[in-house]
């Protein structure tokens, strides 16, 4: 069965401050990697994807890839009250045909102002 | 702007009153999902649809349906709702498979 697991949090961040989220996944052979973040009461929004090992950046925040550590984690810089919500990992995995995606519990972060 | 709608926002229904939540997409995709999720816990697939193709999660239960009429268009028909399917209903949909997905605002359903 596929997992995809996160600290369920919450992790608390300093304003200004970096917040590094991580997330594990059980399925070796999997191919996409997607955060979302979710206000609460709110649908996921996409904020990054990333297909291949190393770092994508994208303003304020860098997915880094590590397919051999089954390891993906989102970097949110400069770190803002509004960024406080819900960041789900969601995973696409090898099997094939139109199936969806994986998503982890979440973790919940706040930022203190 | 292209984007995914759902109606309603919010459902309130009667224990075992047939109920249909409704999702539109303007982005042209050719897959459409139906995800439920309940507080503090990850969506839960249900089903979804590649263009016509049907595609059933095992552990998705038999009172749930879904119909997609056209490429815009799907319904999420629960038969006999119970006090569990009250939950947070999500569509999304995807360009092709693994590609991201875009979800709508969700439709909040409550049973009574």
């Amino acid at each position: 069965q596929k997992e995809v697991e996160q600290n369920s949090g919450p992790l608390s961040v300093p304003e200004g401050a970096i917040a590094s989220l991580n997330c594990t996944y059980s399925d070796r052979g999997s191919q996409s990697f997607f955060w979302y973040r979710q206000y609460s009461g709110k649908s996921p929004e996409l904020i990054m994807f990333i297909y291949s090992n190393g770092d994508k950046e994208d303003g304020r925040f860098t997915a880094q890839l590590n397919k051999a550590s089954q390891y993906v984690s989102l970097l949110i810089r400069d770190s803002q009250p509004s960024d406080s919500a819900t960041y789900l990992c969601a995973v696409k995995g090898s099997g094939g045909g139109a199936d969806g995606l994986t998503f982890g519990k979440g973790t919940h972060l706040i930022i203190q102002p | 702007d292209a984007m995914v709608i759902q109606n309603p926002r919010y459902q309130v229904t009667q224990f075992g009153k047939p109920v249909t939540l409704s999702c539109s997409q303007t982005l042209n995709h050719n897959v459409m999902y139906w995800y439920q999720q309940k507080s503090s816990q990850a969506p839960k697939l249900l089903f979804h649809y590649y263009d016509k193709d049907f595609n059933n999660e095992a552990d998705t239960p038999d009172n749930f349906q879904s119909r997609r009429p056209n490429t815009s268009f799907c319904f999420l028909d629960i038969r006999s709702p119970g006090l569990g399917d009250a939950a947070m209903y999500l569509c999304a949909t995807s360009r092709s498979t693994g590609e991201a997905q875009y979800f709508g605002p969700g439709t909040r359903l409550l049973v009574l």
